[in-house]
């Protein structure tokens, strides 16, 4: 079956920007968590998503937001960019609690 | 002090030798997962376990949970084994918590 697929994978915005990302889980993963990867701050948690609902959401500024539909598919969106933005964003689905995670490849957004 | 530590942070070795990686974490988990990133940035998940020990081909993985530590073990090691490797938490309510990871790099 079909991996988690991002979109895009690679995107170049510049300050003050807003930006969407899109991440489809398996088929049949209800859950869908995000994640920024940075060189100085490694892999860190942006917010996860269940069947629509956030159940829990990492320390990141109200600028990140995302959002899940009635078919699992997520989109993450950051508002008014910052230079400090730039990084690899990475989702992740899940079957369910305490499941195996499986990643997606990545967008990698840069900040100009 | 950070909730999960890994050791070493960067580590080469020579293909055919036995690896080990650690973590050590300070928090109550449901379970922990071993992943790795090649360069790239594409993760994959190599093991989740919650006790005991877990194999799959040359990778090994330990926990012990009263002592809040895991390792990851590579045996006959190849330069395809390269990557980084991430120790991640999973505390509840699917928050991760990830270790800081090691940079492996093998060498032929």
């Amino acid at each position: 079956k079909a991996g988690v697929t991002q979109t895009p994978r690679y995107l170049i915005k510049t300050r003050g920007q807003q930006v969407t990302l899109s991440c489809s889980p398996i088929s049949g993963h209800r859950s869908v968590s995000w994640y920024q990867q940075t060189p100085g701050q490694g892999l860190q948690f942006l917010f996860e998503y269940f069947s629509e609902t956030q159940r829990n959401k990492g320390n990141f500024p109200g600028r990140f937001s995302g959002r899940q539909f009635s078919n699992s598919r997520s989109e993450m969106n950051v508002s008014t960019l910052e230079l400090g933005d730039s990084a690899l964003y990475l989702c992740a689905s899940r079957l369910g609690v305490d499941t195996e995670a499986f990643f997606g490849q990545g967008t990698r957004l840069t900040v100009v | 002090k950070n909730e999960v530590e890994q050791s070493p942070q960067n580590l080469t070795a020579q293909e055919g030798e036995f690896i080990t990686i650690n973590c050590s974490y300070s928090v109550g988990i449901s379970a922990l997962h071993w992943l790795q990133q090649h360069p790239g940035g594409g993760i994959v998940s190599l093991f989740m376990l919650s006790s005991g020990k877990k194999k799959h081909g040359r990778l090994i993985a330990t926990i012990n949970i009263q002592e809040k530590h895991s390792s990851l073990h590579i045996t006959a090691s190849h330069p395809r084994d390269s990557a980084v490797y991430i120790c991640s938490l999973i505390q509840g309510a699917q928050k991760l918590v990830f270790g800081q990871g090691t940079r492996l790099t093998i060498n032929p």
